[in-house]
């Protein structure tokens, strides 16, 4: 049973660019979360997406969106990077109907702006 | 708001020395706590949770009791090892959204 996916693992862009970054749930899950973690601190909430939806939104602002596709795969985008965006990005899966902890993280997406 | 607050680090210890790793959290409601670890280059692992007041948590040596009364969930080990050494995050649940601390990194030497 594969866990939670994303892809690609690095990535440099430039300010000013968009970037997608994307999410497989582990099988069985049906709720995405993305986080944010800058160099040396903790993760951050972004949103979190359940049925197509956003259903939760951290203070992060419109730059960032996602979507949720209907076999529950996420995409989360940045538009117009600024520097300050550089960090791992980290998604996180969980069933909706089950235990509110079981949140499972995946790698990590490195995003570097130049 | 919701938030955590752990000690900051770097934290040293010699191998086989006993680890202690102060959190306490504030929080509405009932939350559940964690404790999650990241090795170099790595994602998130969860180490170890406690869903209610009272509870411990185990796991690999690591231990944690939920104090409601103290607002705390202290990770605890005994015995560390080499390949202990990494960042540890205590964090809470808040309507199904992880709220972490902002880690604190363990070195061992041997």
């Amino acid at each position: 049973d594969a866990g939670v996916t994303q892809s690609p693992t690095h990535l440099i862009k430039t300010r000013g660019q968009q970037v997608t970054l994307r999410c497989s749930p582990k099988s069985g899950h049906d709720t995405v979360s993305w986080y944010q973690q800058a160099l040396g601190q903790g993760p951050q909430f972004i949103f979190q997406y359940y049925e197509e939806e956003e259903r939760q939104r951290g203070n992060f602002p419109d730059r960032f969106s996602g979507h949720q596709f209907p076999n529950y795969s996420s995409e989360l985008n940045v538009n117009a990077l600024l520097l300050g965006d550089s960090a791992l990005y980290l998604c996180a899966s969980s069933f909706t109907s089950g235990p509110p902890y079981e949140q499972y993280f995946g790698p990590g997406t490195r995003l570097t702006v130049t | 708001g919701n938030s955590v607050t752990q000690m900051e680090g770097p934290v040293t210890l010699s191998e086989e020395a006993f680890l202690t790793i102060n959190c306490t959290y504030t929080a509405t409601g009932y939350p559940s706590l964690f404790w999650y670890v990241q090795y170099p280059g790595e994602g998130l692992q969860l180490l170890l949770k406690a869903t209610k007041a009272d509870d411990k948590g185990s796991n690999k040596g690591f231990e944690a009791t939920y104090r409601k009364e103290t607002t705390s969930f202290h990770l605890e080990k005994g015995s560390v090892q080499v390949s202990d050494s990494a960042v540890y995050f205590c964090a809470l649940t808040h309507y199904d959204k992880v709220i972490f601390g902002p880690g604190t990194s363990l070195s061992v030497i041997p």
